[in-house]
């Protein structure tokens, strides 16, 4: 158990929707990172916020965007959904000065019709 | 750029076998290495991680093993049993990237038959 949770569990969209996708952390964990998993790939790096802002980002185009809040919740946005973006997506947060340590959550899993 | 490889990609073997998974990496520039275990469909568990300065780190029946100058490592599952079914992921936290941020292999998918 790791204190991150991850809502909703699955999703279903059709190509060119919206979604968000939202991620609780525990207290004191004020970064967060997002994680791709494809099937039968490893998780690729999406993006890290900090404090409420990006830190750094991976390959992924614009249309993938975050949020991160003061209650160390954060969110996951990506629009014009394409088939590609069907995928489990992972948040994984971690404490002020101790960032090489993450905690994942479960994950929801994006069916792009 | 790091890149993370992991072989074998699928692993068969029946109850009781001793398992070596290997993962290697191509930038040794890193701060720790972690190995996570992921049943289908699920997220991810850590099993196991070395720092940088270490060497290897064990958990009951599980051992890994960390050389950096090589970009090598190794997990040992001692005594397999069917409930180790998973697949098991290598990822390296590297210097001079976001801090955090990990470079996940494709994993090795083990199956222990009993």
């Amino acid at each position: 158990e790791t204190g991150v949770t991850q809502s909703p569990t699955h999703l279903i969209k059709t190509r060119g929707q919206q979604v968000t996708l939202r991620c609780s952390s525990q207290s004191g964990h004020n970064t967060v990172s997002w994680y791709q998993q494809a099937l039968g790939q490893g998780p690729q790096f999406i993006f890290q916020y900090y404090r409420e802002e990006e830190n750094g980002r991976g390959n992924f185009p614009p249309r993938f965007s975050g949020l991160q809040f003061p209650n160390y919740s954060s969110e996951l946005n990506v629009n014009a959904l394409e088939l590609d973006d069907s995928a489990l997506y992972l948040c994984a947060s971690s404490l002020e000065g101790a960032q090489d340590t993450q905690y994942f959550g479960p994950g929801t899993r994006l069916t792009v019709l | 750029k790091q890149e993370v490889t992991q072989i074998p990609a699928a692993l068969s073997v029946p109850e009781g076998e001793n398992l070596v998974l290997n993962c290697s990496f191509t930038d040794s520039a890193i701060y720790n290495l972690q190995w996570f275990r992921q049943d289908p469909g699920k997220g991810l568990t850590s099993l196991l991680l070395i720092q940088s300065s270490q060497r290897e780190q064990t958990s009951g029946r599980l051992n890994a093993s960390l050389d950096k100058s090589s970009g090598r490592s190794t997990l040992y599952i001692a005594a397999s049993q069917p409930g180790d079914s998973a697949t098991y992921l290598c990822a390296v936290c590297v210097r001079g990237s976001t801090l955090g941020r990990l470079y996940f292999g494709r994993g090795t998918q083990l199956t222990v038959w009993p």
